[in-house]
């Protein structure tokens, strides 16, 4: 079975610095993985994917994502963190099989402060 | 171009009542998807719609259900409600045309059931 894995509940980092969000998953064959954010009364918003390609993925509000198969993972990175990154953020990777449904980590806090 | 939206926002019901759930998808969007989210998880997924049939579903009973109207908007129902199906409810719209048919989310149902 597919899975994900967010270490950390939450993160803290000061405004300014680099931050890091940690995910790894478990599935069999090539993965389709994604990092979605929740602000508070929110839906999830789509930061980035990762399908095939390039490691490295860029995607919205400056983040981007290191896919590196042999540790399994795929951290969400941001070289300077601002307070209103200050959010729940989410790790996914997409079932295998004839629909697109999304496996979810528990996701992790993350506080900047300024 | 308005995206997933849902209704009500909120939502307060009492153990063994019913309660109905509506989402409308993103324009040019054919495909529903119903996730869970209880307080401190990740969403879990409930079930997919697409032309009018569940197409898949998660690890849930019986008493929820739904349904995909012929214009694509689709509803959640739950039926005997107990406390713990307390939860933001998010719908997710894709479209089955596309490469990798990217999930949006609209901004989620919160249930109380007291």
């Amino acid at each position: 079975a597919q899975s994900v894995a967010q270490p950390e509940d939450q993160v803290n980092v000061a405004e300014g610095n680099p931050l890091t969000v940690k995910c790894t998953y478990s599935v069999s064959g090539n993965p389709y993985l994604f990092w979605y954010v929740q602000y508070p009364n929110r839906g999830l918003q789509f930061l980035l994917k990762y399908i095939t390609g390039d490691n490295l993925v860029k995607g919205s509000y400056g983040f981007e994502a290191e896919f590196n198969k042999s540790q399994t993972s795929f951290h969400l990175k941001k070289p300077s963190a601002l307070v209103s990154d200050s959010a729940l953020y989410f790790c996914a990777v997409r079932e295998r099989g004839a629909t697109n449904k999304l496996i979810f980590g528990t996701g992790t806090l993350l506080a900047v402060q300024p | 171009d308005a995206g997933v939206t849902q209704s009500p926002t909120h939502l307060i019901k009492t153990r063994g009542q019913q309660v109905t759930l509506r989402c409308s998808p993103k324009s040019g969007h054919d495909t529903v998807s119903w996730y869970q989210q209880a307080l401190g998880q990740g969403p879990q997924f409930i079930f997919q719609y697409y032309e009018e049939e569940e197409r898949q579903r998660g690890n849930f009973p019986d008493r929820f259900s739904g349904h995909q109207f012929p214009n694509y908007s689709s509803e959640l129902n739950v039926n005997a409600l107990l406390l713990g199906d307390s939860a933001l409810y998010l719908c997710a719209s894709s479209s089955t045309s596309g490469s990798w048919n990217e999930q949006f989310f609209g901004p989620g149902t919160r249930l109380t059931v007291l």
